[in-house]
């Protein structure tokens, strides 16, 4: 089993569509999470953090199920500009600073 | 957002030549950079974690002779890859993360694409 996992897609949504997105992770002790988003041929950028108390920023919401050990990403009122590689990211899987990105679920939000 | 550069952004290189990539963390102190490697529709790929002042912590598989990396300021880490290979060729990207206690957020540079002829 990989350590990170989500689903690849794409995910082809409609504009204003709700979006939700997948991560599991295998290491049970893994400390942080986060959701970034890449780009084509770009640097991931840091989208939002996930806490356990769940988070939100305008549309975008993080959860993040400790017990079932998946991070989720929902995304309302898509936007074409949403279109983007989602990159899940855990810290702590084989020690402290080790940091596993998942492959990525690609999102095309189309007009 | 914390800023980090990356220089150069893009070369192309002769097979058997080295290249030294550069990471600054321009707005702040990175206790820790990571480099990593990335090919065409995969994803991102942990190469090392470097922490100023000391050794670089390679993951399973990336030879260190080869990928030698230096990180001998709180704002600068070099990556040089020796004797690079067409196989070499690929997206490298830094990513610095700030002093501890500041949270595992991770701040990416811009990349570097490697084209090794």
């Amino acid at each position: 089993r990989k350590e990170v996992e989500q689903d690849p897609g794409p995910f082809n949504v409609p504009e204003g569509a709700t979006v939700a997105f997948n991560c599991t992770y295998s290491n049970s002790a893994s400390q942080s999470f986060f959701w970034y988003r890449q780009d084509c041929r770009k640097e991931p950028k840091l989208l939002m953090s996930v806490y356990s108390s769940g988070n939100e920023d305008g549309r975008f919401t993080a959860q993040l199920n400790r017990a079932s050990q998946y991070i989720s990403l929902l995304i309302r009122d898509s936007k074409l500009s949403d279109s983007a590689t989602y990159l899940c990211v855990v810290w702590g899987t084989g020690g402290y600073q080790k940091v596993t990105f998942g492959t990525g679920t690609k999102l095309q939000v189309i007009p | 957002g914390a800023v980090v550069s990356q220089h150069p952004s893009r070369v192309i290189c002769k097979s058997g030549t080295s290249v030294k990539i550069e990471c600054r963390s321009l707005d702040f102190q990175a206790t820790t950079m990571f480099w990593y490697r990335q090919f065409p529709k995969q994803s991102l790929m942990l190469m090392a974690t470097s922490n100023e002042g000391s050794k670089a912590t390679y993951e399973q598989g990336v030879e260190k002779d080869k990928f030698l990396i230096n990180h001998a300021s709180l704002t600068l880490s070099t990556l040089t890859v020796t004797s690079a290979h067409p196989e070499d060729s690929s997206f490298y990207i830094c990513s610095a993360r700030g002093l501890a206690g500041a949270g595992n957020e991770q701040f990416f540079g811009p990349g570097t694409r490697l084209t090794v002829l």
